[in-house]
């Protein structure tokens, strides 16, 4: 069983296009996270959710918009797609927010920009 | 701002052998959490071995274990007897102890491993 599954896996669109993440997790874990890993492999946070509540929201550009519909699911959604938004997505879970709670990543979501 | 390096972009090791990979952090925090993650070419993330900044003694995990050194801000991973399995990417990350937005990993830009046969 998939602990934190994330869908799709390998996402290729054009420029200016607008896509969504789903992520969703089966763990019980009330946060939820979102980070962004760069061609040169840097892990960089983005968003973090604790019970649907927005606690982290790291100077991220304003195309991108987290969506919480339940404590098992954060949705990324990214408007007017940039050559520069090509990454791998991860998302991640852990039970609360303290330090000493593990988090738990997905697989990745890897996203290409043409 | 917390900062997280590591200075070795590439390392090699022959199976069966000892590596150590460096880290080293900068904070004004007293209490803190450490990690090591590892990234195999599979992509998954996954928990090596955490550290809690309060605590001296260093986390040992099997085959894995940490040099934590607070007042260098060092924390090196040891991976003895090692398997062709631990070639992977790895990353050392630092977390504030307290505080809701506090409650982020802060990443190096990771150490690639090659496990040799």
């Amino acid at each position: 069983d998939t602990a934190v599954s994330q869908t799709p896996k390998y996402l290729v669109t054009q420029m200016g296009n607008d896509k969504s993440i789903k992520c969703e997790q089966n763990l019980g874990h009330d946060t939820m996270y979102w980070y962004k890993q760069d061609s040169k492999k840097f892990l960089k946070i983005m968003f973090s959710y604790n019970n649907k509540e927005l606690i982290i929201n790291e100077t991220v550009p304003n195309r991108f918009s987290p969506k919480s519909p339940d404590k098992a699911h954060l949705n990324l959604h990214i408007n007017s797609l940039e050559l520069g938004d090509s990454a791998v997505y991860f998302c991640a879970s852990s039970r609360g927010l303290a330090g000493f709670n593990e988090q738990f990543f997905g697989p990745g979501t890897r996203l290409t920009v043409l | 701002a917390q900062t997280v390096t590591q200075s070795q972009p590439e390392m090699s090791v022959q199976e069966a052998e000892t590596v150590t990979l460096s880290c080293t952090y900068d904070t004004s925090e007293s209490n803190y959490y450490l990690f090591w993650y590892k990234q195999p070419p599979s992509r998954q993330m996954i928990l090596v071995i955490r550290q809690e900044a309060y605590k001296q003694q260093n986390a040992t995990e099997n085959r894995f274990s940490v040099n934590f050194q607070k007042a260098a801000k060092s924390f090196s991973l040891k991976i003895s007897d090692s398997q062709l399995g631990d070639t992977a990417m790895y990353f050392c990350a630092f977390m504030r102890w307290s505080g809701g937005s506090n409650y982020k990993l802060t990443f190096g830009k990771g150490t690639l491993l090659t496990v040799n046969p």
